[in-house]
């Protein structure tokens, strides 16, 4: 069964914090995204990677970074936590030859 | 602006009835496209997906139809039970550059099954 989880389903920041969020999946897939989704705007995709040590801006990735140092990994790093931050984070993969994107379960992040 | 939206952003229907969810997209250029399913507090799950080749496919109780004239796309769920009580959204490809594997989700609307 294909799997995709993060780090943490629920997490409370304050601002300026740096704020790591990790993203597994055992699918041995290429492809890896990170999403933020808020109500009303629907999924936006922040930076994604096709693999291991490359990384691209999605349409919104101000205020974050990301890190793929392994093929199964995939992290989302808010370098100075903001308010306008707190959101639901969901972490995606795929294939390299496929457009289907397996999602994990999402964190919820409120940033104070 | 986004390209993927959706008619209808609230559906409710009756048990055992059929649904239909609408998107449109503008997009002549995508040639696919997804069904997600997202349930409260999980991550959205595939349910369907079509190339721009096909005009229909068929899954289990659901069926997407294609109308690239119109750049149409519907989701239809037949018998709707209280389990397909969801936010669903459709996606598409944007295919071009370094991108290839990229999607882009409309809004979602939301799916309310009534006992």
């Amino acid at each position: 069964d294909v799997k995709v989880t993060q780090s943490s389903r629920y997490l409370v920041k304050r601002t300026g914090e740096k704020v790591f969020l990790e993203c597994v999946q055992d699918m041995d897939h290429e492809n890896m995204f990170w999403y933020r989704q808020d109500p009303g705007l629907g999924l936006r995709l922040i930076y994604f990677s096709y693999d291991v040590k490359m990384k691209e801006k999605g349409d919104i990735p101000e205020g974050y970074s990301v890190s793929r140092e392994k093929k199964e990994r995939f992290s989302l790093i808010l370098e100075s936590a903001s308010t306008n931050q707190t959101s639901m984070y969901l972490c995606a993969s795929s294939k390299a030859d496929s457009y289907e994107q397996y999602f994990g379960p999402g964190t919820r992040l409120t940033v104070t | 602006g986004e390209s993927v939206g959706l008619h209808l952003p609230t559906l409710s229907v009756q048990e055992g009835d059929n649904s239909i969810i609408n998107c449109a997209y503008s997009n002549s250029a995508s040639d696919y496209f997804i069904w997600y399913k997202q349930e409260s507090g999980k991550g959205p799950q595939f349910i369907i997906d079509i190339r721009s080749n096909m005009d229909k496919r068929q899954g289990q109780r659901v069926t997407v139809l294609l109308n690239k004239t119109v750049k149409h796309l519907s989701l239809q769920i037949a018998a709707t039970q209280p389990g397909d009580s969801a936010v669903y959204f459709c996606a598409e490809n944007i295919g071009y550059g370094g991108s290839q594997g990229n999607l882009i989700f409309g809004k979602g609307t939301k799916l309310s099954v009534k006992p």
